[in-house]
């Protein structure tokens, strides 16, 4: 079982603030980092895949970057909008193999 | 689009009673997964498939089983459901040829309480 930790656990923001959270990971046995959204009542969804370090992505207001020697990810969000409430998971996988190891996830409560 | 679909959304069970949870998905993927998501411990695998007839053991297998008869269809086979299996029950699949690509694509989940 591979050890990974999300930091906060929930958090409340007003709307148009930005935020961030954070996913660490054992740099060791590592392929790829995944960011995944979860709204109440539907699917977890894809964000974002990154596999090598510094690797930096977008999706409108969503960006994430992953530190592999370190071992973390960072997911901001500019401009917190209601819509933007979720569970955001990251989830690491290894080189072999097609398990994923999730994190406890972080509970995001935009207010508007 | 990927699909994947879970029998029941919710499910409320007695204590003893035997429960199948069944997934489908509609990607000719290769590998599905079950997980239980349980407040503060975040996703844990149960049970994973990565062919059909083949399963492999999970995280936390004890109390669950799995058949994969069909290549679109997992399930999940609680054989005498107890009170701390109550949770929430997410299936997911993901191909295995290419992966860099190889996302888990999950479905709503089941929500299942055992009385």
């Amino acid at each position: 079982i591979l050890n990974v930790e999300q930091s906060p656990q929930s958090l409340h923001v007003q709307e148009g603030d930005s935020t961030n959270f954070t996913c660490s990971f054992p740099s060791s046995n590592f392929y790829a980092l995944h960011w995944y959204r979860w709204e109440t009542a539907k699917s977890p969804e894809a964000l974002f895949v990154m596999t090598l370090n510094g690797d930096e992505k977008k999706k409108g207001r969503i960006s994430a970057t992953l530190n592999t020697k370190e071992g973390y990810s960072y997911l901001y969000i500019k401009g917190s909008q209601p819509e933007d409430s979720a569970t955001y998971l990251c989830a690491t996988s290894p080189p072999t193999g097609n398990q994923f190891y999730f994190g406890t996830g972080t509970s995001l409560t935009v207010i508007p | 689009d990927v699909k994947v679909t879970q029998s029941s959304r919710y499910l409320v069970k007695r204590t003893g009673e035997k429960v199948f949870l069944e997934c489908v998905q509609d990607m000719d993927h290769e590998n599905m997964f079950w997980y239980r998501q349980d407040p503060g411990l975040g996703l844990r695998l149960i049970y994973f498939s990565y062919d059909v007839k083949m399963k492999e053991k999970g995280d936390i297998p004890e109390g669950y089983s799995v058949s994969r008869e069909k290549k679109e269809r997992f399930s999940l086979i609680l054989e005498s459901a107890s009170t701390n299996q109550t949770s929430m029950y997410l299936c997911a699949s993901s191909s295995s040829h290419d992966r860099t690509l190889y996302e888990q694509y999950f479905g709503p989940g089941t929500r299942l309480t055992v009385t």
